[in-house]
């Protein structure tokens, strides 16, 4: 079954310590996002990449790094220059070309606390 | 800088009854507007979607109204049942490719 997979499901991290989430899909999409969600604040945008080796910054991506060597990946950082990481952080894929609907996949999601 | 702006927050509403969901943009330039419904725990799935060169859509239970002029466009769940408790997301597609730019949410709570 073609599908985006993101892990770990549930991740802790302590006080200045640098993590990395994960994400992959099988649907031979071109673009990947990574989204934050805190209760009340919607979808924020981190990251987008169109391609693999090229990504832009969304609305939200200090303290967070990301990287696309592969098509099929995305993985998040989020380091300690991130001061409030607490947050349910959401992986997504689709085509980048606007035929059809937006094709919008989306994982299940990796919850990051801090400790 | 919010470009889509959803409301209400949250809405509870008997088992049989309407669920309305509001959301307005500002940029003429998006031409896609989906809805993506959200259970907790799980990402977001897409639920319906809308151009704006038509003002109504309707799938089952669910319809979008499209008004173009007013910029606005809504959500409504007809005979709501539990099960279609969750969160409710509007978006928008701009210039740039693929990329949705999303509303604030709205968590719909349906009691039996």
């Amino acid at each position: 079954d073609g599908g985006i997979t993101q892990s770990p499901k549930y991740l802790f991290r302590k006080e200045g310590q640098n993590v990395t989430l994960s994400c992959e899909q099988n649907l031979n999409h071109d673009a990947m996002y990574w989204y934050r969600q805190d209760p009340g604040q919607g979808l924020r945008l981190i990251y987008y990449s169109q391609i693999v080796n090229d990504f832009q910054k969304g609305d939200i991506a200090e303290g967070y790094s990301v990287s696309r060597e592969k098509k099929e990946s995305f993985p998040l950082t989020v380091t300690s220059a991130q001061k409030n990481p607490t947050a349910f952080y959401l992986c997504a894929s689709s085509p980048w070309d606007r035929v059809g609907g937006d094709g919008y996949t989306f994982g299940s999601g990796t919850r990051l606390t801090v400790v | 800088q919010q470009q889509v702006k959803q409301s209400p927050q949250s809405l509870i509403v008997q088992k049989g009854g309407i669920s309305i969901i509001n959301c307005a943009y500002e940029n003429t330039a998006f031409d896609y507007f989906p809805w993506y419904q959200q259970f907790p725990g799980k990402g977001p799935a897409l639920l319906i979607a809308i151009r704006p060169d038509v003002s109504e859509k309707k799938e089952g239970r669910f319809t979008i109204s499209f008004n173009k002029s007013a910029k606005q466009f809504s959500l409504h769940i007809m005979d709501s049942q539990p099960g279609d408790s969750a969160t409710y997301f509007c978006a928008a597609r701009g210039e740039a490719g693929n990329k949705l730019t999303f509303g604030g949410g709205t968590r719909v709570l349906v009691k039996p």
